[in-house]
């Protein structure tokens, strides 16, 4: 079965910190591997994307992400927080071919002056 | 990149009135959308799947005759919520795919049913 898994529901780092977010994936297929970030009563804004090629892909706002196929694992990370990265993040899965994504429940992050 | 809107970003009604949101990709094409909902600290749920000129896919569980999807151009969606009770307050929002698969989202649309 296809599922997503982030096993943070909520993290608090400090401001200047280092961050990273956990991504567990099961898929049957050769995935497509998405971040996406929430504020508070706003759509999801994508973060970055891994399709193939090389595994550590760069994104916006400093954001960077690893995918480790022998891990299922596609993490994110950033290695300086800023205040406004406090949102939800989500974890999401799909297919290289197909309309079908599968989200992750979200990891709610935190950031403390 | 990508933009995609929603129209309207809030919407209070009354109960058995029935609401339209709209959801347009305003620089690229989508021969398909999404419509999901989101409850509080959950995360989304894919309501259905809209297809440019073609009937649109319902998951499992979703009541096609009370969530109506028309997907009649390629930059437009409508979700239109029919005889609305307060069990359907939530918050919508909508994608557009594009040609390199990836999903871009709308803003969202609260919706209040009183």
């Amino acid at each position: 079965a296809q599922s997503v898994t982030q096993p943070d529901i909520h993290i608090t780092v400090s401001e200047g910190a280092s961050l990273e977010l956990r991504c567990n994936y099961s898929y049957g297929a050769t995935p497509y591997l998405f971040w996406y970030v929430q504020s508070p009563g706003q759509g999801l804004q994508l973060l970055l994307k891994y399709f193939s090629g090389d595994t550590l892909v760069q994104g916006i706002k400093g954001f960077e992400a690893e995918f480790k196929r022998s891990q299922s694992s596609f993490n994110l990370r950033k290695p300086s927080v800023h205040w406004s990265d406090a949102a939800e993040y989500f974890c999401a899965v799909g297919a290289a071919t197909g309309n079908q994504f599968y989200f992750g429940t979200g990891t709610s992050l935190t950031v403390i002056p | 990149g990508a933009v995609v809107s929603q129209h309207p970003s809030r919407v209070i009604c009354k109960s058995g009135t029935s609401v339209k949101i709209e959801c347009r990709s305003l620089d690229f094409q989508a021969t398909t959308m999404f419509w999901y909902r989101q409850f509080p600290k959950k995360s989304l749920m894919l309501m259905a799947t809209s297809n440019e000129g073609s009937k649109a896919t319902y998951e499992q569980g979703v009541e096609k005759d009370k969530f109506l999807i028309n997907h009649a151009s390629l930059t437009l969606s409508t979700l239109t919520v029919t005889s609305a009770h307060p069990e359907d307050s939530s918050f919508y929002i909508c994608s557009a795919r594009t040609d390199t698969d990836t999903q871009y989202f709308g803003p969202g649309t609260r919706l209040t049913v009183l």
